[in-house]
């Protein structure tokens, strides 16, 4: 099956900074990779998504990059928020004929940002 | 549009006892998917229900059920509950078809069994 793996699992940075996390994904089929943040004492929110044939997506401070290749693909936040700090879930899934859709996801990354 | 719908929030258990969760889905989504998410095994797929049948299931024991309802609301259930169901349960409902891939969580159920 699908294995996600999600690094770093805790990032601290200072507000203002820009924010990475990264994800690997090991079954080529994979053709959905959603993001999601989960504030605490709440469910996961869906942030930005991509599918495998687009490189990019942005939206306002958000953005995602996807190497098919490489099977990696990656969370940027940049000029980050206090109202940033959450943690965040990459996940991975295939989209098929057989309209069944079962995400596996990473392990998720706790992101500080300080004041 | 309303979103993914969970109750109850909160609940206290004893071991032995069963429990039951409920969700409503978002309006028009006709999968519903059943998540336990814990500090040390992050988010696990439990199963999902579409048009009100299981149509996947993860890697949990017997004693963790669900059904759906034609309305799509969808119910799961734990028997002969343990110390270590303490956890988050989410809900996530999608429209379940081929291009309807993403999911939305609700604010999930806590449950501490004692």
């Amino acid at each position: 099956g699908e294995n996600v793996e999600q690094h770093p699992s805790t990032l601290s940075v200072q507000e203002g900074d820009s924010a990475v996390i990264k994800c690997t994904y090991s079954d080529s089929a994979s053709n959905y990779f959603p993001w999601y943040k989960q504030e605490l004492g709440k469910g996961p929110q869906l942030i930005i998504d991509i599918r495998s044939n687009v490189g990019e997506k942005k939206d306002q401070r958000i953005a995602v990059t996807l190497n098919k290749t490489a099977k990696h693909f990656s969370l940027h936040i940049t000029e980050t928020q206090p109202e940033d700090s959450a943690v965040y879930f990459c996940a991975a899934s295939k989209g098929g004929t057989g309209g069944s859709y079962i995400p596996t996801f990473g392990r998720g990354t706790s992101l500080i940002v300080h004041p | 549009k309303a979103g993914v719908t969970q109750t109850p929030r909160y609940l206290i258990k004893t071991r032995g006892q069963q429990v039951t969760l409920s969700c409503s889905p978002i309006s028009g989504h006709r999968s519903v998917s059943w998540y336990q998410q814990t500090p040390g095994q992050g988010l696990q797929f439990l199963f999902e229900y579409f048009s009100e049948t299981q149509r996947n299931k993860g890697n949990f024991p017997g004693r963790f059920s669900g059904r759906q309802f034609s309305n799509s609301r969808s119910e799961m259930n734990v028997s002969t509950l343990e110390l270590g169901d303490s956890a988050l349960y989410l809900c996530a409902s999608s429209q379940g078809q081929l291009s309807g891939n993403t999911i939305y969580f609700g604010e999930g159920s806590w449950l501490t069994v004692v």
